[in-house]
């Protein structure tokens, strides 16, 4: 098993740019989830997912969109990247249930100027 | 809602002293608790989980985690700590599937 994957691993945008963060996962995990992490900040909650075709909000979650059309993938949309959204991005992965736990990928790190 | 506090930012050891991680949460019931580690560069990684039972978990790479009900805590302990042991540790409260992060404890080990 290849476990959770991300791509890219490195990106800069401009302002305004679109892009989207890609995430895959092929241990048929029914939950995903995406988290930022800034110095300080620990990592926060961006959007999460309980099953395909079922999204919802986390902590911090505008200025990114997400959608679920199969089990396996998980993308991030940033429609309009802006400064504050430079950051590193971890995609995440488990089978459902709180005390199960969550595999992360390696991690995209984003810089917007 | 949920909130996890390591009030420890920046912690240094000497290879193969002990080693303990504080981290206290608030949550109206008793949430299920995790550790996690990053190693530079890398994602985090599972060391152990709380979710009932025995209050004293044992994790991987010899960590092991005592929960104490009375003090909202969750610190994490090892006897003798390894160059290996350098990284950033995050404590984590599990709530409604979601997890919510403390701000991490990075450890410095000196030989």
């Amino acid at each position: 098993n290849a476990g959770v994957t991300q791509t890219p691993k490195f990106q800069v945008l401009k302002t305004g740019q679109s892009m989207t963060l890609q995430c895959a996962q092929d241990m048929n995990h029914e939950y995903m989830s995406w988290y930022r992490q800034d110095p300080g900040m620990g990592l926060r909650l961006i959007h999460y997912s309980v099953g395909a075709g079922i999204t919802d909000q986390g902590e911090v979650p505008n200025g990114y969109n997400v959608s679920r059309s199969t089990t396996e993938d998980f993308p991030l949309r940033l429609l309009s990247a802006a400064p504050s959204q430079t950051s590193v991005y971890f995609c995440a992965s488990g089978f459902r249930g709180q005390a199960n736990e969550q595999f992360f990928g390696p991690g995209t790190r984003l810089t917007v100027l | 809602a949920q909130s996890v506090t390591q009030p420890d930012i920046h912690i240094t050891v000497s290879e193969g002293a002990s080693l303990e991680l504080r981290c206290n949460y608030s949550y109206g019931a008793t949430p299920y608790l995790f550790w996690y580690v990053q190693s530079p560069g890398q994602g985090l990684q599972l060391l152990l989980k709380y979710f009932s039972g025995d209050t004293l978990v044992q994790g991987i790479k010899g960590f092991e985690a005592e929960f104490k009900r009375s003090q909202s805590s969750f610190n994490l302990r090892k006897p003798s700590v390894h160059w290996s042991d350098a990284a950033e540790y995050f404590c984590a409260v599990g709530v409604n599937e979601k997890l919510t992060f403390g701000t991490g404890t990075r450890l410095t080990i000196i030989p």
